[in-house]
């Protein structure tokens, strides 16, 4: 069966210092990845989706990046965080040209 | 512009009682829908789907859920709601697969013993 992990679960970091959060798919392959950001405990916005390796669209315009080295590895970054990055991040996958998609536990992120 | 709307920022209801949590979309086509569920600091869960078919999609935990194509309307439901039902739920659709979901900003359920 397929999985999905984030990690860390929770992170608190300082204004200015850089991010970096993992997610990780098993059990399948060529997934669809996507990452979400949750605010004040509702309101999904989709940051970046991924069809494939190195190929990264963005959603809207901010101060994070996404890449994907590995089909099924979706990493999320910020060179100097700010405070408006704090949020809940959430993971999503989906097989291609199917309709469902399956979500991580997520990473509570606050800046400082 | 394509758009989901759950008008109410929050339901209560008494346990026992039954619950429904609105949904209603502004997308071209005919999209597929979904709900899903948040607990604290959780992912989100997947409840229920529709694609097509019966209007009446039955999912996870007794949950369902009614399609109205006609008020373009995907209404969430349970006969007899449990404290544990307590919840943020989200509705989303998907206006084609391979397409990103686009989420309405969630309603709490809250349920009272």
């Amino acid at each position: 069966s397929q999985t999905i992990h984030q990690w860390p679960a929770t992170l608190v970091q300082p204004v200015g210092s850089p991010l970096s959060l993992e997610c990780t798919v098993e059990g399948t392959s060529n997934p669809n990845l996507y990452w979400y950001r949750q605010a004040a405990g509702r309101g999904l916005q989709l940051l970046f989706y991924s069809v494939g390796i190195g190929q990264i669209s963005s959603e809207v315009p901010q101060n994070l990046s996404a890449s994907r080295p590995q089909d099924r590895q979706f990493i999320l970054s910020s060179k100097k965080l700010l405070l408006s990055d704090s949020g809940f991040y959430l993971c999503a996958w989906s097989v291609k040209g199917q309709i469902s998609e399956y979500f991580g536990p997520g990473t509570r992120l606050t800046v400082t | 512009a394509q758009s989901v709307a759950q008008p109410e920022d929050q339901v209560n209801v008494a346990e026992g009682n039954p619950l429904t949590v609105k949904c209603t979309y502004s997308v071209s086509g005919n999209p597929y829908l979904f709900w899903y569920v948040q607990y604290p600091n959780r992912g989100l869960q997947f409840l229920l789907k529709y694609i097509t078919g019966d209007n009446l999609v039955k999912g996870s935990y007794g949950f369902e859920a009614e399609f109205n194509k006609s008020q373009t309307s995907f209404h969430l439901k349970k006969p007899s709601a449990l404290v544990s039902d307590s919840a943020l739920y989200f509705c989303a659709v998907r206006v084609q697969a391979g397409t990103a979901l686009i989420f309405g900003k969630g309603t709490t359920l809250s349920v009272s013993s």
